[in-house]
């Protein structure tokens, strides 16, 4: 069974406008960790957000992760064009050591 | 530095062949992995080595499929007498130590089985 579900599966939205994307998991976890993949290609980590923080930043991203609700979200505020792509959750759960990834959100941003 | 490499990065074979394909990860990385990604879909783990040795095989969809590392770097995923559903982007990553570290892909080898 999935341990990350992302949501929603695709969204769209206008240039400069907020995007904000939804990461359920299922176990306890230790970290969760926020990629990106543009046209099919390998992933680029973006943010790793630790079981003991409740927020964090970088440049435009701000991630929020809320263990009561086993929950994350991610947000891309003043979105760009460039931002169009997929975007992944992955969680390590504890007590199975391994890093496990989301179904993806699909972003498109137009100009 | 040098990110992982793969190689190659499209591949289009005819049904019934073999396919090899490289994995060249970040040097110093012990944890290499193999997911297959079809068209519009999610990660599909296949096989996720530490050093030479392959702990966790679950992901291999049938035997068909094998993956070898040697000198605890450069990765083989081998495919036999490839079929159609085949088809995908075939993506390795690599990470320091542990199997929950940062995972670092490459840029994948699109595989077309015609």
């Amino acid at each position: 069974s999935q341990q990350g579900e992302e949501d929603p599966q695709a969204l769209s939205i206008q240039e400069g406008e907020n995007a904000t994307m939804n990461c359920s998991y299922k176990t306890s976890i230790n970290n969760l960790q926020w990629y990106r993949q543009n046209s099919g290609r390998g992933l680029v980590h973006l943010i790793l957000i630790r079981s003991n923080e409740r927020e964090k930043h970088s440049g435009r991203l701000r991630v929020t992760l809320d263990t009561s609700k086993k929950s994350s979200s991610l947000l891309i505020t003043a979105s760009r064009a460039a931002d169009t792509a997929s975007y992944f959750c992955a969680t390590d759960a504890r007590y199975t050591d391994k890093l496990i990834f989301g179904t993806g959100t699909r972003l498109q941003v137009f100009p | 530095g040098a990110g992982v490499s793969q190689s190659p990065s499209n591949k289009v074979t005819e049904k019934g062949k073999d396919v090899e394909l490289r994995c060249d990860p970040i040097s110093g990385h012990t944890a290499l992995y193999w997911y297959r990604q079809s068209l519009g879909q999610g990660l599909e783990f296949l096989i996720y080595f530490q050093g030479n040795s392959a702990p966790d095989k679950s992901g291999l969809p049938s035997d068909r499929f094998s993956a070898e590392r040697t000198g605890g770097s450069v990765s083989t995923l081998t495919i036999q007498r490839t079929q159609q559903e085949d088809s995908a982007v075939y993506l390795c990553a690599s990470s320091l130590a542990l199997r929950t570290d940062t995972q670092y892909f490459g840029p994948g080898t699109r595989l077309t089985v015609l």
